[in-house]
């Protein structure tokens, strides 16, 4: 988990609240992601940036928003458009987006909707 | 389209016995391949990975994986479990040319039993 960190650890949120959680890395990289884990359906891209200023929709990005105004900063945003937020968020940075760098994670978000 | 498929959800074997997790993948052109790990609660840590060349890859903890084009699979190794190596494995793919974030396996739980 070395060079990323997220916070909080862990989150509860009432239904209709927007949330913002944190990742920041040090390790210099241009590319940032967001995934989304939940038992049994592995990981889900939500949103990835390539350089600052710039971001991509994953798979899953209804109902969240992302901002990169700092290459070390990519806070992901759930809104109250998300019907099912309850999940654990990972966080990841790498190099370069489609290149041969492998993604460090940062230690996870765990989000529950009360 | 890239994708991953681990074929099995749960791995159980005994303390010191050989351990395979298994991947396929799904890939246009020739794929970069990954192997993580997670530990309950944490982020992913990063294994290894293929590029090119050696179609036996050596990773960190005594993990390997091999590399197979004609069967398109990236099958995980160890020659001796131990119980510490009870964790959650994900593979991932890139293509090289995508320029896209790295896609994930459901993920295949190993449990080893002393």
């Amino acid at each position: 988990d070395g060079g990323i960190t997220q916070s909080p650890k862990y989150l509860f949120r009432k239904e209709g609240q927007n949330v913002t959680l944190s990742c920041e890395q040090n390790l210099n990289h241009d590319a940032m992601y967001w995934y989304r884990q939940d038992p049994g359906q592995g990981l889900r891209l939500i949103y990835y940036s390539q350089i600052v200023n710039d971001f991509q929709k994953g798979d899953i990005a209804e109902g969240y928003s992302v901002s990169r105004e700092k290459k070390e900063s990519f806070p992901l945003t759930v809104t109250s458009a998300q019907k099912n937020p309850t999940a654990f968020y990972l966080c990841a940075s790498s190099d370069r987006a489609g290149d041969h760098n492998e993604q460090f994670f940062g230690p996870g978000t765990r989000l529950t909707v009360l | 389209a890239q994708s991953v498929a681990q074929p099995e959800d749960q791995v159980n074997v005994a303390e010191g016995n050989p351990l395979t997790v298994k991947c396929t993948y799904s890939v246009s052109g020739n794929p970069y391949l990954f192997w993580y790990v997670q530990y309950p609660n944490r982020g992913l840590q990063f294994l290894l990975k293929y590029i090119t060349g050696d179609n036996l890859v050596k990773g960190s903890y005594g993990f390997e994986a091999e590399f197979n084009k004609s069967q398109t699979s990236f099958h995980l190794k160890k020659p001796s479990a131990l119980v510490s190596d009870s964790a959650l494995y994900f593979c991932a793919v890139r293509v090289p040319s995508g320029n896209t974030p790295l896609v994930f396996g459901k993920g295949t739980r190993l449990s080893v039993i002393a």
